[in-house]
Order: structure tokens, then sequence, then C-alpha cells
């Protein structure tokens, strides 16, 4: 079993629709989550950091984290053809970022105009 | 540059040869770090660096891999006798310090092994 489980999709949704990604872990050392976008052909670039469970915002995303279920989400309101990418989880152990982190297996996203 | 830099962005090569791949982080960013992504994958940790120390190798596969950041600045993956399954692509990413800020990634180095 993996230690992050994350499904694949594809997923593809019409332009403006609420996106609900989702991951689950399995070991409780993961103390810090992270969500990625990655482009085809490009880098991960980073999305949403977070440490404690709860919810935190930017813009049109939300990050959630509920550490007791081991259970992360990420919510893109009024989807864009531009969030049109691979959505990659990403954990880290301990209390210190050392950078050093497990990914998800990515979720491909299509918004559709 | 503006961000980080890996040369070459293909390499196809055969079976038993060796491999180069290098990375040029983002100026000041004292650490860099190493991940495989293969198709279909999330990326993978192999190896990051503190200035020009290894801090963590624990994600090198076997001892085919090996890294080196000798001036603390640029950093070259290496892998001997290259396997088939070393088909992915190599990503390289930097951030200012070991225990913060985010990781700056580059575009990657796609490698296929014939």
């Amino acid at each position: 079993q993996k230690e992050v489980e994350q499904d694949p999709g594809p997923l593809s949704v019409p332009e403006g629709a609420i996106v609900s990604l989702n991951c689950t872990y399995s070991n409780s050392a993961f103390q810090y989550f992270m969500w990625y976008r990655q482009y085809s052909r490009k880098g991960p670039e980073l999305l949403m950091y977070t440490y404690s469970s709860g919810n935190k915002e930017d813009g049109r995303f939300t990050a959630q984290v509920d550490k007791s279920s081991k259970y992360i989400s990420l919510f893109i309101r009024d989807s864009q053809p531009s969030d049109s990418a691979t959505y990659l989880c990403a954990m880290g152990k301990g209390s210190s970022n050392t950078g050093k982190l497990i990914f998800g297996q990515g979720t491909t996203l299509q918004v559709k105009p | 540059g503006a961000g980080v830099s890996q040369t070459p962005s293909n390499k196809v090569t055969e079976k038993g040869k060796y491999v180069e791949l290098r990375c040029d982080p983002i100026s000041g960013h004292t650490a860099l770090y190493w991940y495989r992504q293969s198709l279909g994958q999330g990326p993978e940790f192999l190896i990051y660096f503190q200035g020009t120390g290894a801090a963590d190798d624990s994600g090198l596969p076997n001892d085919r891999f090996f890294a080196v950041r000798p001036e603390g600045s640029v950093s070259t993956l290496k892998i001997q006798r290259t396997e088939r399954g070393d088909s992915a692509v190599y990503l390289c990413a930097s951030r200012t310090s070991e225990n913060t800020g985010e990781l700056f990634f580059g575009e990657g180095s796609r490698l296929t092994v014939l």
C-alpha cells in the first residue's frame, strides 16, 4: 500500500464548475501538506501549503486538511480552462519542512469551455 | 536565469551507458533537490543537498545513482550502467534554505533508455 493515495482520474468538468480533489494517507507522521499543479511537460508549481488541520483559502482555491481522518482536499471554485493540469498532493514528515516530500500519483483535470 | 535550469531537456541513451544530468538552481538558493517522475506517477524523492553536502540521499535507488554539488550551486546527477527502468523525467528543485520556503522545480530532464 502506498503512503499517499490519489485518484488519477482523469476528471473532466465544464467551465465554472466546482472541482474537488482528494488524497488519503496512512502515516500519521505526515505533518505538512501541499498541493502542486503541473502542466504538461513542466515542473510542478506550489499552489497551497498547510501545516495544521482546517481550511486555508487563496482566491479560487481552498485546501482542507483532516488529520484525524488522514484526508486532504483541494477545492477549485469557478474552474477555468487554464486550470486544466495535473494536481499533485504532497506531504512531509516531522515538524521541520525539509523539502523531502511524498507525492500522490496526481489527478489529471480537464476543464472544458 | 530566473528559474531552475536543467540540461539536457531530453536524453536518449542505450542500456548500459553512462548519463549525466545537470541542474542549475536559482541564484542564492542553498538547498537543492532531485526527484524522479515516472510516467503517470508523482515525483519520487532521490536526494537533497544543503550547500555542498548531501543532507539526505535515502531516495537513491541503488549505487548506480550518484549526485554531486561541488561548489554549492550547480548539481549533477550521474547514472551508471543505465537500465530501461531508469527511463523517467528527472526533476531538480531548489529553495532558499533547508527548512523554509517553497520548492521551485525545473522543467526536468526526460531520460529514455533504449
